[in-house]
């Protein structure tokens, strides 16, 4: 079956205590990307990779880091989560763009982590 | 100005009614469009892309205005199971950047 993963589904941590959010997909995609969702302010890209050893900042990156070794597998790394971290995490992956343009294709998402920092 | 901005709603709505979601974009140079719906608490799932001539699924049809700078999503004949969030995506200029409106909540009631 067709996939995004995501690991842990829940986590509730401490301030300043390191974490990784996994995030693997099965479809071969080139592109993935982090999203993390807050009440009335919708998705917000973090991070984005657009192949191996690839990645971007996206509109909130601040806090987080990413790396992309192999291309199934797109981590997010939180080194010392704070509070205003606490929210919904999306990781997400799609095709390259289709040829000739620059145009992305739809994105599938994974089930999505919920991140409490205290 | 948020790049991609939704009315929030929430939209409720009988059954059987037409209702209609608009999006407006504040990048001109923006080149891909698509609509996605959220149930509670889970992930978006892709609805609909968004083409310049505009496309129809079933109940649901999409339009880009590029003039005007919004896309829009029309819904027939409204199910119960239409109750959802849903989310516009604009403002790709090309690469992977990609900007999510806030969405609009609908409530369709039997």
């Amino acid at each position: 079956e067709a996939q995004v993963t995501q690991n842990p589904r829940y986590l509730i941590t401490v301030t300043g205590k390191k974490l990784t959010v996994t995030c693997s997909q099965n479809m071969n995609h080139e592109y993935m990307s982090w999203y993390r969702q807050d009440p009335g302010l919708g998705l917000r890209q973090i991070y984005y990779s657009m192949n191996v050893e690839v990645t971007d900042k996206g509109d909130v990156p601040e806090g987080y880091k990413v790396s992309r070794k192999e291309k199934r597998n797109f981590p997010l790394i939180l080194e010392s989560p704070s509070p205003n971290q606490t929210s919904l995490y999306f990781c997400a992956s799609s095709l390259g763009p289709a040829q000739g343009t620059s145009r992305p294709y739809e994105q599938y998402f994974g089930p999505g982590t919920r991140l409490t920092v205290t | 100005r948020k790049e991609v901005e939704q009315d929030p709603g929430p939209f409720n709505v009988p059954e059987g009614a037409t209702v209609a979601f608009n999006c407006t974009y504040s990048n001109s140079a923006s080149q891909s469009f698509f609509w996605y719906r959220q149930d509670c608490r889970k992930e978006p799932k892709l609805l609909m892309s968004v083409y310049s001539s505009g496309n129809e699924d079933g109940r649901f049809t999409a339009q880009l205005n590029r003039a005007s700078q919004y896309i829009s999503l029309l819904i027939r004949d409204s199910k119960l199971s239409d109750s959802a969030t849903y989310l516009c995506v604009g403002g790709n200029t090309g690469g992977f950047k990609t900007i999510f409106g806030a969405g609009t909540r609908l409530f369709v009631k039997a």
